[in-house]
């Protein structure tokens, strides 16, 4: 079993609609959970921290976080052509980290 | 946020000679990571550079062939050494701010190598 799990898509998403991508990893002392976003032929971007149950918002961008389910959320509120890029799932047990494979995201215009 | 500036980034080398890739952290880090990342695929760690001591290497990867150096908390660099096509990948420094335990990963931008 990986440490993080995620779906490798592609997700498929007309522009203006809602991207749900998820994440479930499996050490319950995960601390803290990072999502990156990785733009083909780039390094990954930092876009968004959670390390609490619960939601928390950025702009376009929302994280949920259900550790009792050991899952991890993102959505894409009015998703853009340019939200492209393969979204990275990160979970961190104080310096201990684990990347999932990612999940590929397409936002058709 | 840290700036994070890797060099070089991109090199096209002959089988079996070195390169050594540099990375150097602007803010005060606690950790630093290199990774090995093949088109298409995800990230694979390579090593967890420790400043002054032997990096901690991960299973299927050993120093003999990626030699790393940690001078300083901001500093660090990987040698790829005898090189073949197989090594031919995208490698990436990344590093932990200072500021606890629960921090995230920053990256650099990269090393694209190309092996003859």
């Amino acid at each position: 079993q990986k440490e993080v799990e995620q779906n490798s898509g592609p997700l498929s998403v007309p522009e203006g609609a809602i991207a749900s991508l998820n994440c479930t990893y499996s050490d319950r002392g995960s601390q803290s959970f990072f999502w990156y976003r990785q733009y083909s032929g780039k390094s990954p971007e930092l876009i968004m921290s959670i390390y609490s149950n619960g939601d928390k918002e950025d702009g376009r961008f929302t994280a949920q976080l259900n550790k009792a389910s050991q899952y991890v959320s993102l959505l894409i509120r009015d998703s853009q052509p340019s939200d492209s890029a393969t979204y990275l799932c990160a979970v961190n047990n104080f310096n201990k980290f684990y990347f999932g494979s990612g999940t590929k995201l397409n936002v058709k215009p | 946020s840290a700036v994070i500036s890797q060099k070089p980034s991109r090199d096209i080398c002959q089988r079996g000679t070195s390169l050594t890739i540099q990375c150097q952290v602007d803010s005060q880090v606690t950790m630093m990571f290199w990774y090995r990342q093949q088109p298409g695929q995800s990230l694979t760690l390579i090593a967890t550079a420790n400043q002054g001591s032997e990096a901690t290497y991960e299973s299927g990867f050993v120093i003999d062939k990626f030699p790393i150096s940690r001078p300083n908390l901001t500093f660090s660099t990987l040698t790829v050494s005898n090189m073949s096509p197989e090594d031919s990948s995208i490698y990436l420094c990344s590093a932990t701010l200072t500021g606890g335990g629960l921090q995230p990963q920053h990256f650099g931008d990269g090393t694209r190598l190309s092996i003859l």
